[in-house]
């Protein structure tokens, strides 16, 4: 069984500040990784995703790596702002095929001191 | 494009009444999905249609919950009857060829 864990639980980092959020999964069997925020009271948008036969994407001030076979991605926030404030969600989609459900974490939530 | 739209947005019933759940994928996705989250845990899955079928129920707490999804467009996911364990925020995600889900805002379902 799948499991996601994200460390550490809340971050607050300064305005300006590079900041790497973890996330970790126990099976590597993996088919992709997606990383989305959530803002208080409103739903999930996606940032990045990573198939598994990738190392990293870039989106903007934003790069999130993947090594699948130690169970590991970061996600990188260059230049933090204040608008970064938001709780950063990690999920996984199993191999298999049919298998198209995403396994979540419970998230890093972080705040951006101006 | 119009994204994924839920309704209600909250919802409050009491124990033993029966609630369902709207969601609108976007436009031409064939995939939907349904996850909640409870309690403060983590975002869970409860099932997936392909078109108007059933691809994948595992998620599924028990049979209380009953989702459909007629005619391959909107899904409703009904809760008859609601305990208090199901309170929580349900989310739904499309997709049009299953790689990437794209998600709704949820619906906030409180049970007292």
């Amino acid at each position: 069984k799948q499991e996601v864990t994200q460390i550490p639980a809340a971050l607050s980092v300064p305005e300006g500040e590079n900041l790497v959020l973890n996330c970790s999964f126990t099976d590597s069997a993996i088919y992709n990784l997606q990383w989305f925020r959530q803002d208080p009271g409103k739903g999930l948008t996606s940032l990045l995703l990573i198939q598994s036969s990738q190392r990293e994407q870039t989106s903007g001030r934003l790069n999130a790596s993947l090594d699948k076979s130690s169970g590991r991605s970061t996600l990188y926030i260059a230049a933090s702002q204040p608008g970064d404030s938001a709780t950063y969600l990690c999920a996984v989609r199993g191999g298999g095929f049919g298998n198209e459900k995403l396994t979540f974490g419970t998230g890093t939530r972080l705040t951006i001191i101006p | 494009e119009a994204g994924v739209t839920q309704f209600p947005s909250h919802s409050v019933i009491e124990k033993g009444q029966t609630v369902t759940l709207r969601c609108d994928p976007i436009s031409g996705h064939d995939n939907l999905y349904w996850y909640r989250r409870v309690m403060g845990k983590e975002i869970k899955f409860l099932l997936h249609f392909v078109k108007e079928s059933k691809q994948d129920e595992s998620g599924m707490p028990n049979n209380r919950f009953l989702a459909e999804r007629t005619g391959g467009t909107y899904s409703t996911l009904k809760v008859q009857p609601a305990e208090l364990e199901d309170s929580g925020v349900y989310f739904c995600a499309s997709s049009s060829t299953g790689y990437e889900q794209y998600f709704g805002p949820g619906t906030r379902l409180t049970v007292t």
